[in-house]
């Protein structure tokens, strides 16, 4: 059972701005870095932007990330038909002394 | 270009052991924490467990604390998974992941699918 809650889908419009919770407590989200990762069935999940903001090599600048407390948010703006994925947010937590993903988001482009 | 490529699934009976390897490339490996991973079928991912770069501390999943462990081996540029006493339930595909210095797992292998049944 994780410990991240995220809505279980989102959808929007091609060039819609999309926005995806993550939810948690003090001892993870408030108190260390969110990640965020999309997944797409068969492959492996990719990190969409570092702890500093920083967007690896193919990840557009269309996807941004924001914390206050102990929720977070991702934020696909301009979205496409190819950001249809699974997004996962996922973080360290301090009580648990491990890593806890969120309960997942899929996204759909109408 | 980093490249991690995981090897050792395969089918297993309840309550066997199996040992995962991944061969790290492209990085200085002992720089770097690593991670496994594990997505189930129809489900999110899961983390599992965690080693520092020099190997000496390490943290595991309450799911698997006590039957899993996790090691590296930083002369030959590979972490491994030993699983014991394996349950249905671990049937997944276990990634090796590299953290990036904040917990966030920036390169991923390619899976290796480890099915546990009788």
């Amino acid at each position: 059972q994780s410990v991240l809650t995220q809505p279980p889908s989102a959808s929007g419009t091609p060039g819609q701005r999309v926005t995806i919770s993550c939810s948690g407590s003090s001892s993870n989200i408030g108190s260390n870095t969110v990640n965020w990762y999309r997944h797409l069935p068969g492959t492996a999940p990719k990190l969409l932007f570092n702890s500093n903001n920083q967007r690896p090599s193919g990840v557009p600048d269309r996807f941004s990330g924001s914390k206050s407390g102990t929720s977070a948010s991702l934020a696909i703006s301009g979205l496409q038909s190819e950001d249809e994925a699974d997004y996962y947010c996922a973080a360290w937590d301090d009580s648990l002394s491990g890593q806890v993903f969120g309960t997942g988001t899929k996204v759909t482009v109408l | 270009e980093v490249q991690l490529v995981e090897s050792g699934g395969g089918l297993v009976q309840p309550g066997g052991s199996l040992r995962l390897s991944c061969a790290a490339s492209g990085f200085t490996f002992s720089r770097y924490a690593m991670n496994w991973v594990r997505q189930a079928p129809g489900k999110g991912p899961e983390w599992v467990s965690e080693i520092s770069g020099n190997g000496v501390k390490t943290y595991y999943a309450d799911s698997v604390k006590g039957r899993f462990i996790i090691s590296r081996d930083n002369s030959k540029n590979t972490l491994y998974l030993h699983m014991n006493s394996l349950r249905a339930e671990d049937t997944a595909i276990f990634y090796c992941a590299k953290d990036d210095g904040s917990y966030g797992f920036d390169f991923w292998g390619q899976g290796t699918l480890v099915t546990v049944s009788s």
